[in-house]
């Protein structure tokens, strides 16, 4: 079955560390592929998109993902993280039938 | 002003009741759906409409009813709520010709407490 993995469904990291928010799907074709974050009390804001053009994908905030044909994921990742960007953070998929598929989330806490 | 709205914001409603909740779009968008959040289970498509005359349902349907009543307006109604539908709902919109050109626009969220 198709589908989206998130793993770890808590990440913390220090003010100005890597953030690395990891993101597998499931499929036998490649899917087009979304990171959402989602702040306190407010609804999804898309990150980024994959949708087969370029496999490195630069999104706002300074967040960038990598699609891996080879290994099925798409992890999101930042430089150094700033305090704003405590969020919950939401990866999902559109497997051709122009409906997202969402992993079950990752909440992202920074360590001041 | 927002381009995606939801109303209400927050409801509280008792087993058994009916209750609508109403999501509307500035966007032009043909493509609307329905969501459920949950903790821990991220989100999870009730419905989506891809024009006024197209109703499809998603991966959780059950309970749950929607209406399209244009192209800007698609509310989704629970005819007899239940405890298990409380939850935080979103709406979205997409334009066509489908998300490899377009992406889905969330609403603000409706928070939903069935007692």
């Amino acid at each position: 079955a198709q589908s989206v993995t998130q793993l770890g469904s808590h990440v913390s990291v220090s003010e100005g560390a890597l953030v690395l928010l990891r993101c597998n799907y499931s499929s036998s074709v490649p899917p087009y592929l979304f990171w959402y974050v989602q702040y306190p009390n407010q609804g999804l804001q898309l990150l980024l998109k994959y949708t087969s053009a370029a496999t490195l994908v630069k999104g706002i905030n300074g967040f960038e993902a990598e699609f891996k044909k080879s290994e099925t994921s798409f992890h999101l990742t930042k430089p150094s993280a700033h305090m704003s960007d405590a969020a919950e953070y939401f990866c999902a998929a559109d497997f051709g039938n122009e409906k997202l598929t969402f992993g079950t989330g990752t909440r992202l806490t920074i360590i001041p | 002003d927002a381009d995606v709205t939801q109303t209400p914001r927050n409801r509280i409603t008792k087993t058994g009741k009916r209750i609508m909740l109403e999501c509307s779009q500035t966007k032009g968008h043909d493509r609307m759906y329905w969501y459920r959040q949950d903790p821990g289970l991220g989100l999870q498509l009730i419905y989506y409409s891809f024009d006024v005359k197209d109703i499809n349902k998603g991966e959780i349907s059950d309970g749950y009813s929607v209406s399209r009543q244009a192209q800007a307006k698609f509310s989704l109604s629970l005819e007899s709520a239940i405890p298990n539908q409380t939850a935080l709902y979103f709406c979205a919109t997409s334009g066509k010709p489908g998300l490899a050109e377009e992406t889905q626009y969330f609403g603000p969220g409706t928070r939903l407490l069935v007692l």
